[in-house]
């Protein structure tokens, strides 16, 4: 079972930030917190990753709760080519690196 | 280059039937994955390979039976195909099982039709 919670949808506006949630209360100390999306027709993609500290990468930015129970994943400016499935997942080292996909955000962009 | 390929993109084909899915990856990774992503989009883990050893193996039926090889090859056998097998299945590979801090790169998948 997914071990992460996410709204089922969002929308934004293109060119406007995005912040998309995600719940993950029983996290323990050994597992990373995973962003991967999934465009229409495709196979999911890496977005970004982290640990404890909040990370930023050339797609989007990581902002992780001090507690770790919950983390943002932040579109600083989307794009039409942003719409698509948003999946966090705790990836756990013991559990030979498998991802475990919830239902995952479907985020749109209006023009 | 493509980083991870499979083979065939499209796969219709009969019940009963057996069928076969190829992946490579040309990453030097140790670790690759086969995912199912079933008709209401659910991704769910079914196989994992480390260096040809198989390392994950969820409550698959056994007529999926995978193949490494090497580590650069995960083969997906499929025998006796049944309607609840039509699918898109994703390949992945990483650099290693135990390294959650890398990420996991996924194949365009293969779309597979049990008619």
């Amino acid at each position: 079972d997914a071990k992460t919670t996410q709204p089922n949808s969002m929308e934004s506006n293109e060119e406007e930030p995005v912040h998309l949630p995600c719940n993950h209360s029983t996290i323990s100390g050994t597992d990373y917190i995973h962003w991967y999306r999934q465009l229409p027709s495709q196979g999911p993609e890496y977005v970004i990753h982290g640990l404890t500290s909040n990370v930023n990468n050339r797609m989007a930015s990581l902002a992780i709760a001090e507690d770790r129970k919950s983390s943002t994943l932040i579109l600083h400016r989307a794009t039409l080519r942003d719409a698509a499935v948003y999946y966090c997942i705790l990836r756990d080292d013991n559990q030979g690196g498998k991802l475990i996909f919830g239902q995952g955000t479907e985020l749109s962009v209006k023009p | 280059d493509t980083a991870v390929s499979q083979t065939p993109k499209y796969l219709v084909t009969q019940m009963g039937n057996d069928k076969s899915i190829k992946c490579e990856q040309n990453l030097g990774h140790d670790t690759m994955y086969w995912y199912k992503q079933d008709s209401k989009k659910f991704l769910k883990i079914m196989f994992s390979y480390n260096n040809k050893e198989l390392i994950i193996n969820e409550t698959v039926p056994n007529r999926f039976s995978p193949k490494s090889p090497d580590k650069a090859h995960l083969n997906l056998h499929i025998n006796s195909l049944e309607l609840g097998d039509s699918a898109v299945y994703f390949c992945a590979s990483s650099i290693g099982p135990t390294s959650g801090g890398y990420e996991q790169y996924f194949g365009p998948g293969t779309r597979l039709t049990v008619t």
